[in-house]
């Protein structure tokens, strides 16, 4: 089975800090994402990087930065974290070899910052 | 923007009926994929199923099935007997076959809370 494991499932910093989330995967996928899940809002995706340093903006990247140094890891970095940044962030990975490959997502970071 | 919609943003259903959840979608594409997610309270998200628009036939999984209606851009999802188990929050969720560094990028709806009452 495919693993995505998220480094922490309760986070909680102040305003100001840089934060460092961290996601590792185990099936050798090329593709993660990093996404925050807001009741409404559903799932919207920050970035997501298709192979090692390599990286795309999603919708909402303001804010965040992110790091794929290795192929199994990707964080995601709150460069100056603010209290609108609280939020469930959920790290996922699937294979890029078509559309139809589905994303595999690990148990979530509860971030909140105060 | 190309979206996708979940327009119920809760449902409920008794142990044992049957749910519809509902899903639209907005693409200029004509080769895309389609997911269901289900997301169990405090559990990993998970897929539940996945349709291709190029098939016709609607996919089922044991008691999940969809209603794909490609000129509506509809996608709904089926639950038969439904179990306390399948209470979650469900996502639906449309990908892309664009090629590039597209592949694998889902647009996701905004989430349908479903409780199963016993």
């Amino acid at each position: 089975d495919v693993k995505v494991t998220q480094s922490s499932r309760y986070l909680v910093k102040r305003t100001g800090e840089k934060v460092f989330l961290e996601c590792v995967q185990d099936m050798d996928h090329e593709n993660m994402f990093w996404y925050r899940q807001d009741p409404g809002l559903g799932l919207r995706l920050i970035y997501f990087s298709y192979d090692v340093k390599m990286k795309e903006k999603g919708d909402i990247p303001e804010g965040y930065s992110v790091s794929r140094e290795k192929k199994e890891r990707f964080s995601l970095i709150l460069e100056s974290a603010s209290t609108n940044q609280t939020s469930m962030y959920l790290c996922a990975s699937s294979f890029r070899r078509s559309g139809n490959q589905p994303q595999h997502f690990g148990d979530g970071t509860r971030l909140s910052i105060l | 923007a190309q979206t996708v919609t979940q327009s119920q943003p809760e449902m409920s259903v008794q142990e044992a009926e049957t749910v519809t959840l509902s899903c639209t979608y907005d693409t200029s594409e004509s080769d895309y994929y389609l997911f269901w997610y289900k997301q169990p309270p405090s559990r990993q998200m998970i897929l539940v199923i996945r349709q291709e628009a190029y098939k016709q036939q609607n996919a089922t999984e044991n008691r999940f099935s969809v209603n794909f209606q490609k000129a509506a851009k509809s996608f709904s999802l089926k639950i038969s007997d439904s179990q306390l188990g399948d209470a979650a929050m469900y996502f639906c969720a449309r990908g892309l076959n664009a090629g590039g560094t597209s592949y694998g990028k889902l647009t996701f709806g905004q989430g349908t809370i479903l409780t199963v009452h016993p």
